[in-house]
């Protein structure tokens, strides 16, 4: 089935260490986006990525990192330097970067810091 | 003021109830809107995309009101399964494929 898959579901971090969220896609799409949402507000962009070996800040890039060195893969990895990381990351991709392409959802990983 | 701004709700409503949502969003110039619906605890997925003469989908309707920068969601003969919150989502002028997201509207149909 094709689709977008994140893993793992849930991420348990111990203060002072970077973790990597997995983003995989085998949709073809060239565009892919991370977000995080915290209650209350909306989604926030952190990073995206129009194009393999490719990739631009979001709003809110500090304390994170992207690299995408396949199509398919769009790894974040959450720093020691993000001071508030607990949230629910969400990776989605899209066909192209262009103004009418619709985003679409990997089902999320919840990490929690301890 | 935010760049997109919904009522968070929660709307609670009978089944078979009509329900609407409504969206502000600030930027005069903004090139698309959609709406996304999102399960408690999932990822979330397109409803429908708004056009500016407006479209229906089934029960669902959605218009645009440019000139007074909202845009809006009408369920029709609401169901138990349209419970989910609503987000509103836009697409500020500048090019790419940046979204903006609102905090969402819940609705919870009852029996």
């Amino acid at each position: 089935d094709g689709g977008i898959t994140q893993s793992p579901k849930y991420l348990f971090r111990k203060e002072g260490q970077n973790v990597t969220l997995s983003c995989e896609q085998n949709l073809n799409h060239d565009a892919m986006y991370w977000y995080r949402q915290d209650p209350g507000q909306g989604l926030r962009l952190i990073y995206y990525s129009q194009i393999v070996n490719d990739f631009q800040k979001g709003d809110i890039a500090e304390g994170y990192s992207v690299s995408r060195e396949k199509k398919e893969s769009f790894p974040l990895t959450v720093t020691s330097a993000q001071k508030n990381p607990t949230a629910f990351y969400l990776c989605a991709s899209s066909i192209s970067s262009g103004n009418q392409e619709t985003q679409y959802f990997g089902p999320g990983t919840r990490l929690l810091v301890l | 003021r935010k760049e997109v701004e919904q009522d968070p709700g929660p709307f609670n409503v009978p089944e078979g109830a009509t329900v609407a949502f409504n969206c502000t969003y600030s930027n005069s110039a903004s090139q698309s809107f959609f709406w996304y619906r999102q399960d408690c605890r999932k990822e979330p997925k397109l409803l429908m995309s708004v056009y500016s003469s407006g479209n229906e989908d089934g029960r669902f309707t959605a218009q645009l009101n440019r000139a007074s920068q909202y845009i809006s969601l009408l369920i029709r003969d609401s169901k138990l399964s349209d419970s989910a919150t609503y987000l509103c989502v836009v697409r500020p002028p500048g090019g790419g494929n940046k979204l903006t997201f609102g905090t969402g509207t819940q609705l919870k149909v009852e029996l």
